[in-house]
Order: C-alpha cells, then structure tokens, then sequence
C-alpha cells in the first residue's frame, strides 16, 4: 500500500514569493493533517480536514496561508506570501477517520525562504 | 491544557549500550500514547502505540509502558545500534488532536 506523497520534496524560493506544497494522502484516509516542523522542533499542527471540511485550521496563519482538498482527496497548501519565517519542513499526515488513533505521515517539503 | 515534555538531546551512546528517553505527559481524560521516530531526511514514522493505562508498547526492540499514576511513557531499548541514530518524538492524541513532544536527537557511535 502506497504511504502519503508529498511533492515537491525541496523548495527554495525568495521572501514575498508564493508558494504551494501537495499531499496525496493514503487511500481511503478520510482525515488529512497539515503541520509545520520549525527546526529542532516537533511538528504544530496548521490545519486538520476531516473529508472535504477544515475542521480544525484554529494554527494557521489566514492571512498568508491557505489550503483545500477538493473532493476530500488530495490537498494542496498555499503561501502568498511567503516571509523568512516560514522557513521549516511542512508534514502532511493522514488516518482512517478523526477517531482512529495513528497517523501516517508523509516525507515533508522543506522550504527554505531567502 | 495537553502537553507532552521529552527530555533533551542530544543523545550519544556506544553501540549495544541501553537506551532510556523519557516522556511525561499532561492531559485530560484517557489518551493514546506514541513514540514516532524521524530517520534524517525523512518523515515521522510510527514506532510504537499504547492506547491505555498499564499497556506495553513494543516494536524493533523498543518498549514504552503507559504509566498513568506518573503521567509517563519513557522508551527504553535494551541494546542500541548504530541504524537507530535518529530522532525520536513522544506524542499524544486525546482524540481530537496530536500533541508532539520537541523531540530527542540519539546518535549511536561504533
């Protein structure tokens, strides 16, 4: 069985800059998870979808960051735009449904804002 | 509020010596309990689970016992290697949502 994919892996881009980060979740995974890894840090979640529905997104920063999942599939996250501060690995993770208790991460895209 | 509190790295530890890293937790109600473990470049993957009080999680050669008279859930493994160098993360879910410890660098030297 296929783990989560996130692309692109790397991303480097200069400050004012947009960006966008995608996650393909485990099949059949109805809740998607979207969090920030500051370095030497553990992840902070940023935004939980549970199907096509943000259900929780009371971390993320609305007025730069954005993010969807049409179709309660994939989910894409948006920066616009992106500050020197973003600078971090941001994780994607799925699970079953909002009462299973493991999620299954993905590899992360590291960005790196100049 | 929910928290959970690692000890502080970085580890370094000869080969096949034993490894504890400790973990306390705050919460409320009953929550489940997991070490995840990130190998450098890499995700968080699961490396093992308690889902309540008294239970032992296992995997690899890793064990964590949940422990809820002292809010802990220390990983310990008896014999190190060098392939276990990574970092490891304690977490919590209280059903609604995860709560990650800052994490814990372990480094194995030959």
């Amino acid at each position: 069985e296929a783990g989560v994919v996130q692309s692109p892996r790397y991303k480097i881009i200069e400050k004012k800059q947009p960006v966008a980060f995608w996650c393909n979740p485990i099949s059949g995974h109805n809740t998607l998870y979207w969090y920030r890894q500051n370095l030497g840090q553990g992840p902070e979640l940023l935004i939980r979808y549970e199907n096509e529905e943000a259900v929780d997104d009371s971390q993320l920063p609305k007025d730069r960051f954005s993010a969807e999942r049409l179709k309660g599939v994939d989910s894409t996250l948006k920066i616009q735009p992106a500050e020197l501060g973003d600078s971090a690995v941001y994780l994607c993770a799925s699970s079953a449904d909002r009462g299973a208790d493991t999620q299954y991460f993905g590899p992360g895209t590291r960005l790196t804002v100049l | 509020g929910n928290s959970v509190t690692q000890m502080e790295g970085p580890v370094t530890l000869s080969e096949e010596a034993f490894l504890t890293i400790n973990c306390t937790y705050t919460a409320t109600g009953y929550p489940s309990l997991f070490w995840y473990v990130q190998y450098p470049g890499e995700g968080l993957q699961l490396l093992l689970k308690a889902t309540k009080a008294d239970d032992k999680g296992s995997n690899k050669g890793f064990e964590a016992t949940y422990r809820k008279e002292t809010t802990s859930f220390h990983l310990e493994k008896g014999s190190v290697q060098v392939s276990d160098s990574a970092v490891y993360f304690c977490a919590l879910n209280t059903g609604n949502q995860f709560y990650f410890g800052t994490g814990t660098s372990l480094t194995v030297i030959p």
